[in-house]
Formats: structure tokens, sequence, C-alpha cells
């Protein structure tokens, strides 16, 4: 599975928007783009994945560049309680012979503030 | 319901104790993990059932020993444990290995500490 680049900390402003950035230069045409997120002693938590197309959910938005290369993850208004570590991860999907580890790295540290 | 639950959530045992943390999920999911995490670190795979078979051991010493009764259970024995064990134990489960919608879902964890 190709590998992720996040920086590791960033602050944001509470009812902002985060833009969270991932680059994954290496990945391949049948990775997906995962995020997760893990709050402080607690177990990850899923918010979103995606192939191509930019994906919305409840929790979040997930923009995909034309060339898959990177990839945003948007908290559209900040709280306090969406601090925590922020994982993204690129994993195959498909078959049981091509099953991808969910691999993480180390993540990005975002604090929001009041 | 997403729900993956873990118990104990805390657990203090001696190098030469045996003890076992259990995992549940009522999802229907048929893959279950463990995970390990160190502090500051971020979580590595040790385990991998599928259908209440071991898929992958990713060379995990022999003092751990992962057990599946059945397809909502997942057990890690434990026995001999150095300090150096001492972490949080995360178990996760999802629909299968294969299929598209192979979201990964964990639990709280279990935190462990060996002395």
């Amino acid at each position: 599975d190709a590998k992720t680049t996040q920086p590791p900390s960033m602050d944001c402003a509470e009812g902002r928007a985060a833009n969270l950035p991932c680059n994954h230069s290496t990945i391949s045409g049948n990775e997906y783009v995962y995020w997760y997120r893990q709050i402080h002693s607690q177990g990850p938590q899923y918010i979103i994945h995606g192939l191509k197309n930019n994906e919305t959910n409840e929790m979040a938005s997930l923009i995909i560049t034309e060339d898959r290369k990177s990839s945003t993850l948007i908290l559209p208004h900040a709280t306090l309680r969406d601090t925590a570590v922020y994982y993204c991860i690129v994993r195959v999907l498909g078959t049981t012979d091509s099953w991808g580890k969910l691999q993480f790295g180390a993540g990005t540290q975002v604090v929001v503030t009041p | 319901d997403t729900e993956v639950t873990q118990t104990p959530k805390h657990l203090v045992m001696g190098m030469t104790n045996k003890k076992s943390l259990k995992c549940e999920q009522h999802m229907g999911h048929r893959a279950m993990y463990w995970y390990k995490q160190k502090a500051k670190k971020p979580p590595e795979l040790m385990f991998v059932y599928s259908y209440e078979k071991l898929s992958i051991n990713e060379s995990v010493p022999s003092r751990f020993s992962p057990e599946c009764p059945n397809s909502s259970l997942l057990n890690l024995h434990l026995h001999a444990l150095q300090p150096e064990d001492s972490a949080l134990y995360l178990c996760a489960s999802s629909q299968d290995l294969g299929s598209i919608g192979n979201t990964i879902y964990f639990g709280e964890g279990s935190w462990l500490t060996v002395v």
C-alpha cells in the first residue's frame, strides 16, 4: 500500500473550517483514501473514504485531486471535540487476495482552540 | 450500530500472570482484528481473523495468543508478558476482508500495564 505524508500538527479556530492535507503521490489505481481520527485515549473513529470522486458525509468532506496524488479532509465547522489525531491512509480494496492492511502513519495532531 | 465492545478497559498484570482481553461485536462482521498501540505512536496490526480463522499474524510473539470462538467474539490471551508489552490493545471488525464496504470499526481499547 502507498505511503502518506501529513503535517505533524495544525491548529484551528472553533467554528472555522479545518482543512487537513494529505500527500499520497505513489497511490495506485485500486487504492482508496481513508481517514480516521483518534481522540485522546479512545479507539480510532472512521470518518470517510473515497477512490477518486469527492465524498461528503455528516462528519466531513473529502476532496481528492484529479491526479489522486493528494487529498484534503475538510471539517466544515470545527468544534473543541474535533481535537484529535487525524490519520490519512491509503489501502487496496477488492478481493481477499489483495486485502489492504489498514496501516496507520504518524497522522496530524489537530488542536481546535476557542 | 457500529459498536465494538472491549473488556476490560484497564488491566494490570504481573509478568507471570495469565490473562485475557475480550472483544465482541454484533454487526454480523466476519473479519476481526487486534491492533497494539504504544504511547504517542500509531496503532500497529497484530492479528486478523476472517470467518473465525486466523488469516494474518504480523510476526507477533507467542506470548500473545489470539482466539476466535465464534463470529462475534475475539479474545487475546496473554501469558508471560514483559513490561514493554504495556500498551493500548485495540479490537476492530469489518464486514469481511475483501468487499468494497470494508470499513474497519474500532473498539475503545483495553489499557494493559505489565508490572
